[in-house]
C-alpha cells in the first residue's frame, strides 16, 4: 500500500498561472483534506471531503477549489496563483469522525 | 487568530530531561489528537483523546485531556534524540464532525 500520494512534490509558479495539485489514497478511506502549512501557522484546512461527491470549505478556502473525482483521489486547484499562496500542502485522508488522519509527504509550493 | 494555543512555541533539551507541551483553547472539543512532524514529511498520529480526564500512555510519552476538553499536554520522560520533531495538536470542535483545528505547533530538538 502507498498510503497518501501526491504530486507533485515541488513546483513553482508565476503569479497568475494555475495548476491543479493531485492527491490520491488507497485505504479505501471516505474522507480526504487539504491542508496548508506556513511558518508559525500550523495546519490550516483549506478544503474537506467528508465522503465521495461530498466538498465542504474550511479555514481558508478563497483562490481555490476541489473536485474529489472519486473514492481514492481529491484534488486542489488554484486558478489564478498569488504570492501568498506559496506554502507546502498537504493532502490527508481518513475513514472519518476521530479517525486518525494519514498525511501525504506534501508538495511544496513557490508562486512568484 | 488560532483556536489551538500551543505552548512553548519552541524547546531544546538535553537527552534524558522531561518536557512538557501544552495546547490550550476557550472552546470544548469533542476529541483531541497529537501528532509528531519530521522535516519534509507530514504529521503521523500519535495519539487520540476523547474522554475529559483522560490519560493515555505510550512508552515515555503520556497525553491528557483536560476535565473540561478544553486543553492538553503531552509530556515525555527521559527525552531521546529520536523525540525531535514538531509536534501537533488538533482538535475536532462539537459542532464540526470531521474538521479538526490544528495548533501553530511545539518544535521540540533533542540534543545528545
Amino acid at each position: 500500500n502507498a498510503g497518501v500520494t501526491q504530486t507533485p512534490k515541488f513546483q513553482v509558479l508565476k503569479t497568475g498561472q494555475s495548476m491543479t495539485l493531485q492527491c490520491a489514497q488507497d485505504m479505501n478511506h471516505n474522507s480526504m483534506y487539504w491542508y496548508r502549512q506556513d511558518p508559525g501557522m500550523g495546519l490550516r484546512l483549506i478544503y474537506y471531503s467528508a465522503s465521495e461527491g461530498t466538498t465542504d470549505k474550511g479555514e481558508v478556502p478563497n483562490g481555490y477549489n476541489v473536485s474529489r473525482l472519486n473514492k481514492r483521489e481529491f484534488s486542489l486547484r488554484l486558478e489564478s496563483a498569488a504570492p501568498s499562496q506559496t506554502s507546502v500542502y498537504f493532502c490527508a485522508s481518513s475513514m472519518g469522525g476521530v479517525e486518525t488522519q494519514y498525511f501525504g509527504p506534501g508538495t511544496r509550493l513557490l508562486v512568484l | 487568530t488560532q483556536l489551538l494555543e500551543q505552548s512553548p512555541q519552541f524547546l531544546s533539551i538535553q537527552e534524558g530531561e522531561n518536557l512538557t507541551v501544552y495546547c490550550n483553547s476557550s472552546s470544548v472539543f469533542s476529541s483531541l489528537q497529537w501528532y509528531r512532524q519530521e522535516p519534509g514529511e507530514g504529521p503521523v498520529l500519535l495519539v487520540t483523546v476523547v474522554t475529559g480526564g483522560e490519560v493515555k500512555k505510550l512508552k515515555r510519552l503520556t497525553f491528557q485531556f483536560g476535565d473540561a476538553r478544553k486543553d492538553s499536554s503531552l509530556h515525555i520522560t527521559a527525552a531521546q534524540p529520536g523525540d525531535t520533531g514538531l509536534y501537533l495538536c488538533a482538535g475536532r470542535r462539537t459542532d464540526s464532525w470531521g474538521k479538526f483545528q490544528f495548533g501553530a505547533g511545539t518544535q521540540v530538538v533533542v540534543t545528545p
